[in-house]
């Protein structure tokens, strides 16, 4: 199985402040097939079911604000929310869909500091 | 517009079994795979399996074989995931979810509460 392993755990950022959550992968997240990475993040908000933010790493989703965006390749990858703002308040994680089983990393709780 | 609506909250006892359903509507049911996701309170998502809803072939997370059975009805577009031998760590919100590789339709939760 593929690990997802995601730091930090929680953070405080200010409002208008830079979030910057990492996550990496026990081994290549590059589909073989298709040579895209297969990589996915996802908001948590409680009551809520996972919205996708970020998909192939780095595309941001239709209607996701800009102020996040995805990097990263191979097994590093991160999630920045540039100029954190109140609704912003969340679990965010990270995903592959390389391999079944389709794993997450375990979470990393963003709050205002 | 693509939905996926679930089943509402179950309450069961241990060692009872759970079937929620997903029934979906917008889009071709058999063209896309439907995984299984569940978060339990204060803890992260966990995924446990998936379905083909045209051929119907499976696949589940290790920990959950032999205990969790996905199936679907094509003729109502509908997947179910029942999962038996509950257990108050089965205390949890499951989900289904649509994949196209990535999960960007999901079901609204349904929550299963495992208590005597």
């Amino acid at each position: 199985d593929i690990v997802m392993t995601q730091s930090p755990d929680s953070l405080a950022v200010s409002l208008g402040e830079r979030a910057t959550i990492n996550c990496k992968s026990s081994q290549s997240v590059v589909n073989s097939y298709t040579s895209k990475t297969h990589l996915a993040w996802y908001q948590k908000k409680p009551g809520q079911p996972p919205k996708l933010l970020i998909y192939g790493a780095s595309t941001r989703e239709s209607g996701v604000p800009v102020r996040f965006s995805g990097g990263g390749s191979e097994t590093d990858f991160t999630l920045t929310i540039s100029g954190l703002e109140a609704e912003d308040v969340a679990v965010y994680y990270c995903q592959q869909y390389c391999a079944v089983p389709r794993t997450f990393g375990q979470g990393t709780r963003v709050e205002i500091k | 517009q693509v939905q996926l609506v679930q089943s509402g909250a179950e309450v069961k006892k241990p060692g009872a079994s759970v079937k929620v359903s997903c029934r979906t509507s917008g889009y071709t049911f058999t063209g896309n795979y439907i995984h299984w996701v569940r978060q339990a309170p204060g803890q992260g998502l966990e995924w446990m399996g998936c379905i083909e809803p045209k051929s119907g072939d499976t696949y589940y997370a290790q920990r959950f074989r032999g205990r969790v059975a996905l199936t679907r009805d094509t003729s109502i577009n509908t997947a179910y995931m029942d999962l038996s031998g509950l257990t108050s760590d089965d205390t949890a919100t499951y989900y289904c979810a649509r994949e196209q590789w990535f999960f960007r339709y999901w079901g609204q939760g349904s929550l299963v509460i495992v208590s005597s």
